[in-house]
């Protein structure tokens, strides 16, 4: 069964600093996606970024970037520059294969300080 | 484009009463996923319809059901409430069946139980 583990529950950063979120994946099928969201207080969730497990480069949106680890198994995110309004829960999520739903992690809550 | 619609975004139900929550995917999306959110609990997965069928069932009770109308709108019913229903309900749709794609968000549904 396809498992999410994000080992941090909580985080803080100073304000313009770079942060990076732990993810690891459990999967057996060979071709996946990897994505995290972002919710703040007020509850949306925020698409941010994806991976797909045959992708030869690391993702990158403006600030955030995932730092993609096959090996490994882990598809850490790296949000650069921190600012105030990145305070918020992250989830990373997998889609499996064809006809199976997406899987969440736990989360993790970061806190960006002034 | 209009992004994903639920309706209403409060609720406040007493126990043993049964509430209906709706929600209109984006505008092409044939994939339609619930979830339920509680403090500390993350998002536990409801279940995902997929043209009117349900694909995917998460570990809930029978109490807990849905179904997909053929313009893809989808709606969640809960019978005999509880207090550990009171959660933040999420639905999210996605355009295919590819791991490439991602799962969009609306606002979800505060549901308070009494």
């Amino acid at each position: 069964a396809q498992k999410i583990t994000q080992t941090q529950p909580g985080m803080f950063v100073q304000e313009k600093e770079a942060v990076t979120l732990d993810c690891t994946y459990d999967t057996s099928d060979p071709s996946y996606g990897l994505f995290w969201y972002k919710q703040p207080s007020s509850g949306e969730m925020i698409f941010l970024i994806y991976q797909g497990s045959y992708d030869q480069q690391n993702a990158t949106e403006g600030r955030y970037s995932l730092n993609f680890q096959k090996a490994r198994k882990s598809a850490n995110l790296v949000i650069s520059a921190s600012q105030l309004g990145d305070s918020a829960m992250y989830f990373c999520a997998m889609r499996p294969v064809y006809g199976q739903n997406f899987v969440f992690g736990p989360g993790t809550r970061l806190s960006v300080l002034p | 484009k209009a992004g994903v619609t639920q309706t209403p975004r409060y609720l406040i139900k007493t126990r043993g009463q049964q509430v209906t929550l709706s929600c209109s995917p984006i505008s092409g999306h044939r994939s339609v996923s619930w979830y339920q959110q509680t403090p500390g609990q993350g998002l536990q997965f409801l279940f995902e319809y997929f043209s009117e069928t349900q694909r995917n069932k998460g570990n809930f009770p029978g109490r807990f059901s849905g179904r997909q109308f053929s313009n893809s709108r989808s709606e969640m019913n809960v019978s005999t409430l509880e207090l550990g229903d009171s959660a933040l309900y999420l639905c999210a749709s996605s355009l295919e069946d590819s791991i490439n794609q991602p799962q969009h968000f609306g606002d979800g549904t505060r549901l308070s139980i009494l």
